[in-house]
């Protein structure tokens, strides 16, 4: 069964900083992982979604990387704003073809950038 | 592109109530998932449609729980005699593709007394 854990839970900065969020997950056989970021009472945002033959991807001051064999993806935040606070999510989808691709979700690490 | 639409936002109901909640999914996106958010915790799976189709359902819906998408647009889901266990955030999202991102409404946030 996929399991995916994210470290830290909280995290809090000052603005300015370059932060990098962790996620990890138990089973390499993926179709590709989705960075999510959720603000209170909201639903979730995609941010990056990296393809399983992909090792990156870049969106503005954000990148994500994926070493499938390990287990593990970075989301690196680049210069920090107080608009970045929110709870970030990893998410993964299994590689079955013709299955469901439904996401499988960390806790998520809840982000706080301090002005 | 108007986004995933959920109603209502918020629900308040007493345990032994039936609810019923509605998504509607970005027009032209064919597969439509429900998951379910408890505080502190990630979305879980709970279903998924492709088309008006069932595809697969998590063993987290029991028997109480009922969804459908009639005509492969909007689609519903039902908690019957709720219990407080069921108090949560449900999240329906949408996607057009194969290997494309998932779109998400803000949910409809359900608190069982």
């Amino acid at each position: 069964k996929q399991e995916v854990t994210q470290i830290p839970a909280a995290l809090s900065v000052p603005e300015g900083e370059n932060l990098v969020l962790n996620c990890s997950f138990t089973d390499s056989a993926i179709y590709n992982l989705q960075w999510f970021r959720q603000d209170p009472g909201k639903g979730l945002t995609s941010l990056l979604l990296i393809q399983s033959s992909q090792r990156e991807q870049t969106s503005g001051r954000l990148n994500a990387s994926l070493d499938k064999s390990s287990g593990r993806s970075t989301l690196y935040i680049a210069a920090s704003q107080p608009g970045d606070s929110a709870t970030y999510l990893c998410a993964v989808v299994a590689a079955s073809w013709g299955g469901s691709e439904k996401l499988v979700f960390g806790k998520g690490t809840k982000l706080t950038v301090n002005p | 592109d108007t986004g995933v639409s959920q109603d209502p936002r918020h629900k308040i109901t007493k345990r032994g109530q039936n609810v019923t909640f509605r998504c509607d999914p970005i027009s032209e996106h064919n597969r439509l998932y429900w998951y379910r958010q408890t505080l502190g915790q990630g979305p879980e799976f709970l279903t998924y449609f492709q088309n008006e189709a069932q595809l697969e359902k998590s063993r987290l819906l029991s028997d109480r729980f009922s969804a459908e998408r009639p005509k492969g647009s909007f689609s519903t889901l039902e908690i019957q005699r709720t219990e407080q266990g069921d108090s949560a955030m449900y999240l329906c999202a949408s996607i057009s593709s194969y290997n494309s991102p998932l779109h998400f409404g803000n949910g409809t946030r359900l608190t069982v007394t």
